[in-house]
């Protein structure tokens, strides 16, 4: 029962073109969503994240959009540089009630290539 | 000046026997935690210690426990090792147990039982 979906395992990008991560969740009792970056061999780090009372978080280049009413959010990376090549991972918790869990999805490899 | 650090990197036993990975962070956190990745990069948490007491436990076997000496050691021993626990073990502190505290990762110790 997967909770947080990335339904694509990869997607490969030129750089300076923008890069656009998707998730979705199946709990509605989700009101917390992270994007986490890993590279080989390291542990994941966070990047950025957003709560259910906004739709849009920006930080530099990244870009987290979210869609409650279709439980659905985004990572937009603009623009996209070699060095984002990673493993990006989508995360969700539950602030109240939930306490300290975080829910992966399976992770997208994104390449930029030059 | 490693964040989250973990021992050992690698870890390659037999069927049976019994195994302990270190997990200490120097960041002064209060709590940490223990998240695993099986071979479909699903990461996923088993537990979460704050100040030394267990507040997550997830559906893990009894096989797993986890022990946490001070605040900023928590050690994962697993007894009777089975070829299912082959995976990436993956250490995690954060400031509080509140959900929106950032979690930092170390760097995974990967676990293979022949």
């Amino acid at each position: 029962d997967q909770q947080v979906k990335q339904n694509s395992p990869s997607l490969s990008v030129q750089e300076g073109r923008i890069s656009i991560l998707n998730c979705d969740y199946t709990n509605s009792m989700f009101d917390y969503f992270l994007w986490y970056k890993k590279y080989p061999a390291e542990g994941p780090t966070f990047l950025i994240s957003i709560s259910s009372i906004k739709d849009k978080n920006e930080d530099g280049r990244f870009t987290v959009f979210l869609n409650k009413s279709a439980k659905h959010l985004s990572l937009h990376i603009v623009p996209s540089q070699p060095g984002d090549s990673a493993v990006y991972f989508c995360a969700a918790s539950a602030l109240t009630g939930g306490g300290n869990k975080l829910t992966f999805g399976t992770g997208t490899q994104l390449k930029v290539e030059l | 000046d490693t964040a989250v650090s973990q021992t050992p990197k690698y870890l390659v036993t037999q069927m049976g026997n019994d195994k302990s990975i270190k997990c200490e962070q120097n960041l002064g956190h209060d709590t940490m935690y223990w998240y695993k990745q099986d071979s479909k990069k699903f990461l996923k948490i088993m537990f979460s210690y704050n100040n030394k007491e267990l507040i997550i436990n997830e559906t893990v076997p009894n096989r797993f426990s986890p022990k946490s000496p001070d605040k900023a050691h928590l050690n994962l021993h697993i007894n009777s090792l089975e070829l299912g626990d082959s995976a990436v073990y993956f250490c995690a502190s954060s400031q509080t147990s509140v959900p929106s505290d950032t979690q930092y990762f170390g760097p995974g110790t990967r676990l293979t039982v022949l």
